[in-house]
């Protein structure tokens, strides 16, 4: 099963606007990342989030951590149509090498 | 930094044939990890080498799937034979260190078996 569960699946917004994703996880973690993915390409890492940090950001984007509610929240403000992509959240389940990604959530930005 | 290189970027292959994906990982990454990418599964890890050493093979769904690391700088992921419900996009990714290290993918390998 998913150790992170993206939500919502699908978000669409207008240019301009702010968008939040959400991410739940199950098990203890030593970090937490954020990736998007365009159509037709790989994974590109956005942001890490350590277990010990709350809140990081990085230009446009803003992630919060909440380890006590197992669970992430990723906001791009300002939105633009190149934002149009689907977004991941992956953990290291219980500190472990290997990385664990949710099913993502597709945003559309609609200019 | 020519990033992660997959080939081919299409595949599409009748049943029961053998099929070889290629990856080659950035140079100096220890790490290199095999995903398959469905609609209806997401992101599946199958396997994942340190130091081209597997280290945790458990996603790998079957015995008709295998993986080697034969150098620092070349991986092959096999399916042997080949069913249709392998159809799915397979991604190599490489990173310096362990889950703290943000993975650098390939654009991945399109598999349509039919």
């Amino acid at each position: 099963s998913q150790q992170g569960e993206e939500d919502p699946q699908a978000l669409s917004i207008q240019e301009g606007e702010n968008a939040t994703m959400n991410c739940s996880y199950k098990t203890s973690i030593n970090n937490l990342q954020w990736y998007r993915q365009n159509s037709g390409r790989g994974l590109v890492h956005l942001i890490l989030i350590r277990s010990n940090e709350r809140e990081k950001h990085s230009g446009r984007l803003r992630v919060t951590l909440d380890t006590s509610k197992k669970s992430s929240s990723l906001l791009i403000t300002a939105s633009r149509a190149a934002d149009t992509a689907s977004y991941f959240c992956a953990t290291d389940p219980g500190g472990s090498e290997k990385l664990v990604f949710g099913k993502g959530t597709k945003l559309t930005v609609n200019p | 930094d020519a990033g992660v290189i997959q080939s081919p970027r299409h595949e599409v292959t009748e049943m029961g044939q053998e099929v070889t994906l290629r990856c080659k990982p950035i140079s100096g990454h220890d790490y290199l990890f095999w995903y398959r990418q469905t609609m209806m599964r997401g992101l599946e890890l199958l396997i994942y080498f340190n130091n081209n050493v597997p280290i945790d093979d458990s996603g790998m769904p079957e015995d008709r799937f295998s993986a080697k690391m034969p150098n620092a700088s070349f991986s092959t992921l096999k399916i042997q034979p080949s069913e249709p419900r392998d159809s799915a996009v397979y991604f190599c990714a490489s990173s310096f260190a362990r889950g703290s290290s943000p993975l650098h993918f390939g654009n991945g390998t399109r598999l349509t078996v039919t």
